[in-house]
């Protein structure tokens, strides 16, 4: 059984940082694409940032580019999203989503949510 | 890039069909045959329910499908039940800012 279990959402102050973490199971997490994807309260889900399956190619949301850093460890089956100078605009329920193809996510994680306030 | 246009919310009572329209450009909908759409339940994630347009992933009812033409994406409902109530998003493949764009979600409501 696919199983994608993320953690590390939390309270955090403008300006600060969080590290996110999707664990996989149930499938060969090296060959596929992984994404993140946010929902914020009352929203559409938005697209945040993918990885290849080799982690060779890795894509961001424009307004995340250079604050937020995909990455993952293979060998962990792990899915990784680190979060710096977070606004509060990035408030949302972050999902880990696999890509079965071209953008379409057939297994979602639980969510986690992430509130940035003072 | 845009949201993808859905109406807020559809109603229908148990046993009727619907349909959830999905709104985009000539640089999602319109160019591509990757259109998605996903079921979500409060508190819950969502859940994919067709992909490319009109395939079902294995497990979903065959009473959900899914059409295009042109710019506009198309999800129908039919024989409506009480457990298909539910906040419903469609999505489509697209070059430009990002790779995906989603819709502003539609309410269902089964009477």
């Amino acid at each position: 059984e696919v199983q994608l279990v993320e953690s590390g959402g939390g309270l955090v102050q403008p300006g600060g940082s969080l590290r996110l973490s999707c664990a996989a199971s149930g499938f060969t997490f090296s060959i596929y694409w992984m994404d993140w994807v946010r929902q914020a309260p009352g929203k559409g889900p938005e697209w945040v940032a993918n990885i290849k399956g080799d982690g060779s190619e890795r894509y961001y949301l424009d307004s995340v580019k250079g604050r937020f850093t995909i990455s993952r460890d293979n060998a962990q089956n792990s899915l990784y999203l680190q979060m710096n100078n977070l606004r509060a605009e990035d408030t949302a329920v972050y999902y880990c989503a696999r890509d079965l193809s071209m953008e379409q996510f057939d297994y979602w994680g639980q969510g986690t949510l992430v509130y940035v306030s003072s | 890039q845009s949201a993808l246009t859905q109406p807020a919310s559809v109603s229908g009572s148990p046993g009727q069909s619907i349909t959830i329209s999905c709104t985009g450009t000539s640089s999602d909908i319109g160019a591509y045959n990757h259109v998605s759409w996903y079921q979500q339940n409060p508190g819950r994630a969502p859940k994919l329910m067709i992909y490319d347009v009109t395939n079902r992933p294995s497990g979903v009812s065959t009473r959900f499908s899914g059409s295009k033409s042109g710019n506009t994406a198309s999800l129908t409902i039919s024989g409506l039940q009480a457990e298909d109530e539910a906040d419903y998003y469609c999505s489509s493949y697209t070059f430009g800012l990002s790779p995906a764009i989603f819709g502003g979600g539609t309410r269902l409501t089964v009477l």
